[in-house]
């Protein structure tokens, strides 16, 4: 049975914090994904990445940056946060070329 | 990049009745096309799939169908029952980067199923 697991259900950070979000999945996946889930955007693409260190750019990259120093762990962090960026937060990770993602519980984040 | 657009917004169904989200993508080149549930407070989860060499697939109460032409893609769910009340999400896969496939996703149908 595959695992996602987010560090955070609920976080409230300040404008300007520097925050971190963790990802951990353990069934060895290759692929790791950040979205974010807003109302009427549906799920959006922050960063995937397909391996260890490798990352690339996903629909909405800007204001944020990913981490992936170990298979199993895939971080998003939030330079400097801005009030815009309050969301939920949701990790996904599936095995090297196949297509079904399976998500972590996904963290709500305010940003006040 | 791919752009998908999901319809109705919100859906709402007598028990037993049949219910149709639709979704429409950009790119002729995308191949795949999942659809995933999001039960209140849930994770979002695979419910069914589809590949564009393929027109129907069903599963149970469950059916997506694809239409390559028009470009777009339909989720069928038959005697719909409360626990089918949850958000469904349609999503198109274009193309990947190493061994990951990007999904692009609609804004989230609201299906509820009314006792």
């Amino acid at each position: 049975d595959v695992k996602v697991t987010q560090s955070s259900r609920y976080l409230v950070k300040r404008t300007g914090e520097k925050v971190f979000l963790e990802c951990v999945q353990d069934m060895d996946h290759e692929n790791m994904f950040w979205y974010r889930q807003d109302p009427g955007l549906g799920l959006r693409l922050i960063y995937f990445s397909y391996d260890v260190k490798m990352k690339e750019k996903g629909d909405i990259p800007e204001g944020y940056s990913v981490s992936r120093e170990k298979k199993e762990r895939f971080s998003l962090i939030l330079e400097s946060a801005s009030t815009n960026q309050t969301s939920m937060y949701l990790c996904a990770s599936s095995l090297s070329s196949a297509e079904t993602q399976y998500f972590g519980p996904g963290t709500r984040l305010l940003v006040l | 990049g791919e752009n998908v657009e999901q319809h109705p917004s919100t859906l709402s169904v007598q028990e037993g009745d049949s219910a149709v989200i639709k979704c429409t993508y950009s790119d002729s080149a995308s191949n795949y096309f999942p659809w995933y549930k999001q039960e209140l407070g849930k994770r979002p989860q695979l419910i069914i799939d589809i590949r564009s060499n393929v027109g129907e697939k069903k599963d149970q109460r469950i059916a997506v169908t694809l239409n390559k032409t028009a470009k777009h893609f339909s989720l069928h769910i038959t005697e719909t029952q409360p626990e089918d009340s949850a958000v469904y999400f349609c999503a198109a896969s274009l193309s990947s980067s190493g061994s990951a496939r990007q999904l692009t996703f609609g804004s989230g149908t609201q299906l509820t199923v009314l006792p």
